[in-house]
């Protein structure tokens, strides 16, 4: 069946440089990706999203890469810092209509000081 | 902070039981979305609400079932619970008409079956 999911289940990062997170979907009728932030105990939080007829969007220290060609989704986040240590999601659903929005299993994004 | 709360936190049930989950919405938001989120995974979609009619269902028995109520708010009601059932279940709510996908999570209610 259709999946949303992921490459690497853990990245560790030297605090200051890029973090680079990658996301695969197989979905071909996907046109609406979001990337959620869980920390523990808490919720996802929504950090950025990007829609089908766009390739990148930028947001507050963070890029997202949409490459349909390949069905590859990208989360970058620059000068990582220790609070962006969480889990990282990548979700899709369809434009408009969130009432099935499929999550990756997630990635464990790790900051060394 | 999303301004969408749940309860109860934590609990623990026995399998067989009953289990009633509560979550309000954030202000303005008519659209309640349920996830179930096992230990290490993604959320998985059990179904949303919107104006108090079930809008959607994922992959889940009718043993899950839910209510909106006319302020938003809404319940996730499980009837005799199994141990896989063990879980974070978080809600989302959303305004549609709003042209996003955004969700705004609670922080979940976990759930503990033995």
């Amino acid at each position: 069946g259709e999946s949303v999911g992921l490459h690497l289940p853990t990245l560790s990062v030297q605090e200051g440089d890029n973090s680079i997170i990658n996301c695969a979907y197989s979905n071909s009728a996907s046109d609406y990706f979001i990337w959620y932030k869980q920390e523990s105990g808490k919720g996802p939080q929504f950090i950025i999203d990007i829609r089908s007829n766009m390739d990148k969007r930028q947001g507050q220290r963070v890029t997202v890469l949409l490459n349909k060609t390949v069905k590859h989704l990208s989360l970058q986040i620059a000068a990582t810092q220790p609070g962006d240590s969480a889990v990282y999601f990548c979700a899709e659903t369809s434009r408009y209509n969130n009432n099935d929005m499929r999550f990756g299993a997630g990635t464990r994004l790790t900051v060394k000081p | 902070e999303t301004g969408v709360t749940q309860s109860p936190t934590h609990l623990i049930k026995t399998r067989g039981q009953q289990v009633t989950l509560r979550c309000s919405s954030q202000s303005g938001h008519n659209t309640v979305s349920w996830y179930q989120q096992a230990l290490g995974q993604g959320p998985q979609f059990i179904f949303q609400y919107y104006r108090e009619e079930e809008n959607g269902r994922g992959n889940f028995p009718p043993r899950f079932s839910g209510l909106q109520f006319p302020n938003y708010s809404s319940e996730l009601n499980v009837n005799a619970l199994e141990l896989d059932d063990s879980a974070l279940y978080l809600c989302a709510s959303s305004r549609p008409e709003m042209n996003t996908g955004e969700l705004f999570f609670g922080e979940g209610s976990r759930l503990t079956v033995l």
